[in-house]
């Protein structure tokens, strides 16, 4: 079974903040994949991120980069200089072998203060 | 490309009653699964099709099913509604299967009064 906990449950950030939001998860596969979404306020999950479990290089993508950790079992998302249309909830998703099944945290409630 | 769509955007039905929900995935998409968010629950999954078969379910009573259709639309269906059915139910297409990134749409806001 896979389960993904997210302890953070809600961040409060000034603008041009950088934050980071917290991921650890558990599979027994070997083969799995890891996912960051965003919902905004009209609820649609929006794909951020995705990483796969044999590349554990890290990457910056504009303000968003992540560390991926095996060693750990750690996914963490960091948004640098943080805005206020930043303000969501963003999801940490994982789905292992083969199965499409997306098993996801509870979420982590950010808010950006201008 | 347009995104997933999904019909209606909200509803309001009464206990007892059933409903059915819609999906149209991204052009080209062939699976298609579906997911509930309740504030108590989270996210969870209900099932995934793939060509027209239903590849995989999630932990939900028989009240709950669904289909897909040969052009990869995908239709959920609930029986005998109950208060806790109340959710926000998400749809996501994949091109084809297997921990490929699943895109969403915007969901379908239901409440059971």
């Amino acid at each position: 079974a896979q389960k993904v906990t997210q302890a953070q449950t809600e961040i409060s950030v000034v603008e041009k903040e950088d934050v980071t939001l917290d991921c650890v998860y558990e599979t027994r596969d070997t083969t799995y994949y890891l996912f960051w979404y965003k919902q905004p306020p009209s609820g649609e999950l929006v794909f951020l991120i995705r990483r796969n479990s044999f590349d554990e290089q890290n990457e910056i993508s504009g303000r968003y980069s992540w560390n991926f950790q095996k060693s750990t079992s750690s996914f963490n998302f960091t948004i640098t200089a943080s805005q206020v249309v930043d303000s969501a909830v963003y999801f940490c998703a994982l789905t292992a072998g083969a199965n499409s099944k997306l098993t996801f945290g509870k979420g982590i409630t950010l808010s950006v203060r201008p | 490309k347009a995104g997933v769509t999904q019909t209606p955007r909200y509803l309001i039905k009464t206990r007892g009653q059933q409903v059915t929900l819609s999906c149209s995935p991204i052009s080209g998409h062939r699976s298609v699964s579906w997911y509930q968010q309740t504030p108590g629950q989270g996210l969870q999954f209900l099932f995934e099709y793939f060509s027209e078969t239903q590849r995989n379910k999630g932990n939900f009573p028989g009240r709950f099913s669904g289909r897909q259709f040969s052009n990869s639309r995908s239709e959920m269906n609930v029986s005998t509604l109950e208060l806790g059915d109340s959710a926000l139910y998400l749809c996501a297409s994949s091109p084809r299967a297997f921990q490929e990134t699943q895109y969403f749409g915007p969901g379908t806001r239901l409440l059971v009064l």
